[in-house]
Parts: structure tokens; C-alpha cells; sequence
């Protein structure tokens, strides 16, 4: 398995865009979770779905931030307009339902940069 | 209530030593405590996990110390070694209405000096 893929690894882009992180999670996985990383906040949790439903958004920052998941194979964070305050590392992670499954697997980041 | 406290936020260790990180929390419906690894430039790896009907859990050079009166838990790292040298997070998940949602400590970067 090819493990959660996440892209682009890097994304620079000017105040004002619209960005758009992609995440493929682990298959047969039906939890998907988005997370922002940063050094001040740590781990934040912005969003999580179970199969393909968004279950709790409440940690998403304001409404220029939306996240969708059309299929289980596949989910976005957009953020419109993008902020420099939004700059940071976003990770998705996936995992399985069932109390005996090992917790979340995470990808590898996207590191964004709002100049 | 639904945050986990972690420290210390840095910690420089001896090969050899024993690395000790700590946390604690409040919310007594947690019922699952991972511990997680990251490296720079990678994402968080599940590294070690309890739940709280064990007092203590270990795997290899990583053993986890659950005090459930206390609502404290801990990670030691015998022998700790110059590749364990990373940011390492613990975090406390419930499961009202089966949900896996994790809130994770602030993150502690460990160094090992060869």
C-alpha cells in the first residue's frame, strides 16, 4: 500500500489565491482527517469524514477554508481567499472503523506558504 | 477539558540515556492514548498506543506508563539513540457516537547526542 498520498508537497502562493491540497487516503479506510500543523498551534484539527460525509468541521478556521470528499478515494481542502496567516504544514491522515485498528495514518504534508 | 498537556517542550538526551516525555489530561471519557513520531519533513507515525485497562505497554526501547487516577501518561525511551531524534506527540481520543477524533499534545522535540 502505497500509504496516504497527499499533494502538492509544497505550495507558494500570493495573499488572495485560491489553493487547493489534495489527499488520497489509505483504501478500505473510511475516516478522513484534516489537520494544520504549525509551530505556535501544534496539531490542529480542522475537519473529518466517514465515508465521505463531514462529520465535525468545527475546527475549521473561517469560511475562506471548505473541504469536500466526492468519493472515498478522494478529498480537498481549498482555502479562498488564501491569507498569509494561513501558511503552514496540512496533513490528511486516514483510518479504519473498529476498536481494534492501529489509529490514524498520516501522509506526508503539504507545506504551504501565503506570500 | 478537551486538551492534552504535554512537556517538556524540548529535551536533549545522551546516547544511551533514558528519554522521559509526559502528559496529562482531563477529560476522563478519553479512552485511548497514542503516542506519535515525527521527523522533519515527514508526517506523524503511530509509534506506540495503550488504552486505559493497562497501567503499562511496551514495545522494544519504548515502553508507555498509564496512571488513570492520576490522568497522566508517559513515554520512556531506554537506551535512546542518536535515530530517535524527532518531535514527539501524544494525544487522547474518545468514542462518543464512534468517532476517532484525536486532540494531541503541543509536541516535544527530543535530541540524542551521539
Amino acid at each position: 500500500d502505497a500509504g496516504v498520498i497527499q499533494s502538492p508537497r509544497h505550495e507558494v502562493t500570493e495573499m488572495g489565491q485560491e489553493v487547493t491540497l489534495r489527499c488520497k487516503p489509505i483504501s478500505g479506510h473510511d475516516y478522513l482527517f484534516w489537520y494544520r500543523q504549525t509551530m505556535m498551534r501544534g496539531l490542529e484539527l480542522l475537519i473529518y469524514f466517514n465515508n465521505n460525509v463531514p462529520i465535525d468541521d468545527s475546527g475549521m478556521p473561517e469560511d475562506r477554508f471548505s473541504a469536500k470528499m466526492p468519493n472515498a478515494s478522494f478529498s480537498t481542502l481549498k482555502i479562498q481567499p488564501s491569507e498569509p496567516r494561513d501558511s503552514a504544514v496540512y496533513f490528511c491522515a486516514s483510518r479504519p472503523s473498529g476498536l481494534g485498528s492501529s489509529g490514524y495514518t498520516f501522509g506526508s504534508g503539504t507545506r504551504l506558504t501565503v506570500v | 477539558q478537551q486538551q492534552v498537556k504535554q512537556s517538556p517542550q524540548s529535551l536533549i538526551v545522551q546516547k544511551g540515556g533514558i528519554s522521559i516525555i509526559n502528559c496529562a489530561y482531563e477529560n476522563t471519557a478519553f479512552d485511548y492514548f497514542p503516542w506519535y513520531q515525527q521527523f522533519p519533513g515527514k508526517g506523524p507515525a503511530l509509534l506506540i498506543a495503550i488504552r486505559p485497562d493497562v497501567s503499562e505497554k511496551k514495545e522494544g526501547r519504548f515502553t508507555i506508563s498509564f496512571n488513570k487516577s492520576a490522568k497522566q501518561f508517559s513515554l520512556h525511551i531506554m537506551d535512546s539513540q542518536p535515530g530517535d531524534s524527532a518531535t514527539y506527540f501524544c494525544a487522547a481520543s474518545m468514542r462518543p457516537a464512534g468517532t476517532y477524533k484525536y486532540i494531541f499534545g503541543t509536541g516535544t522535540r527530543l535530541k540524542v547526542l551521539a
